[in-house]
């Protein structure tokens, strides 16, 4: 089954700074790649990526996939303390197969 | 509210025990997918419906476990004699199917299972 690796794990930063989260998968049946949110309780949807190179933005977010070398970045700029939460990335092979997720802080 | 809907929220259980959880999906989807999540990880692929069709389960499944979409709208989550390790959150999501060009799926709010 295809794998899906995200890093960091695990991510400390202030308010106001930029950062990369980062997601690898596999190919044996890749249809699209999800990037979800994930507070306390659902995964709540923030993009879905099938094209490489081409970026998705919404506000202060936006990822882009690079389907030849096989990954994903989400960029968050300008931070704030609501982006606090566990970002998840998920391969979508008729089936969503889910990294371990990172798990963002942000600090006043 | 027309989002997934998921019942009960939390459940508490003796080992040994059976549980059934709920799931209602969005109702245009047809799709309907059960995740497990632990502390730390990222939800755990545990089965999904095309309709009443369940297409696959996953191959680290118990057969302790077992789920039906009869009508193809509700789904049912059943956990037999349930174990220690069963804790966790059970998340259902909805979607439509990657023909109808829109594959995201929704999640519901989980139902945390803890097993005593």
């Amino acid at each position: 089954e295809d794998k899906v690796v995200q890093s960091p794990l695990s991510l400390v930063v202030h308010e106001g700074d930029t950062v990369t989260l980062n997601c690898s998968y596999e190919v044996t049946n890749f249809r699209s790649l999800l990037w979800y949110k994930q507070e306390k309780k659902a995964p709540t949807f923030l993009f879905m990526l099938t094209s490489s190179g081409i970026e998705k933005k919404s506000g202060r977010l936006s990822s882009i996939l690079d389907k030849k070398e096989l990954f994903s970045i989400l960029n968050i700029t300008a931070t704030q303390t609501g982006d606090s939460a566990v970002y998840l990335c998920a391969e979508n092979t008729d089936k969503l197969i889910f990294g371990t997720g990172t798990r963002l802080q942000v600090f006043p | 509210d027309t989002g997934v809907s998921q019942n009960p929220r939390h459940k508490i259980t003796k080992r040994g025990q059976n549980v059934t959880f709920r799931c209602d999906p969005i109702s245009e989807h047809n799709r309907l997918y059960w995740y497990r999540q632990t502390l730390g990880q990222g939800p755990e692929f545990l089965t999904y419906f095309q309709n009443e069709a369940q297409l696959e389960k996953s191959r680290l499944l118990s057969d302790r476990f077992s789920a039906e979409r009869p009508k193809g709208s509700f789904s049912t989550l059943e956990i037999q004699r349930t174990e220690q390790g069963d804790s966790a959150m059970y998340l259902c999501a909805s979607s439509f199917p990657i023909f109808q060009g829109s594959t995201e799926a929704f999640f519901g709010q989980g139902t945390r299972l803890t097993v005593v």
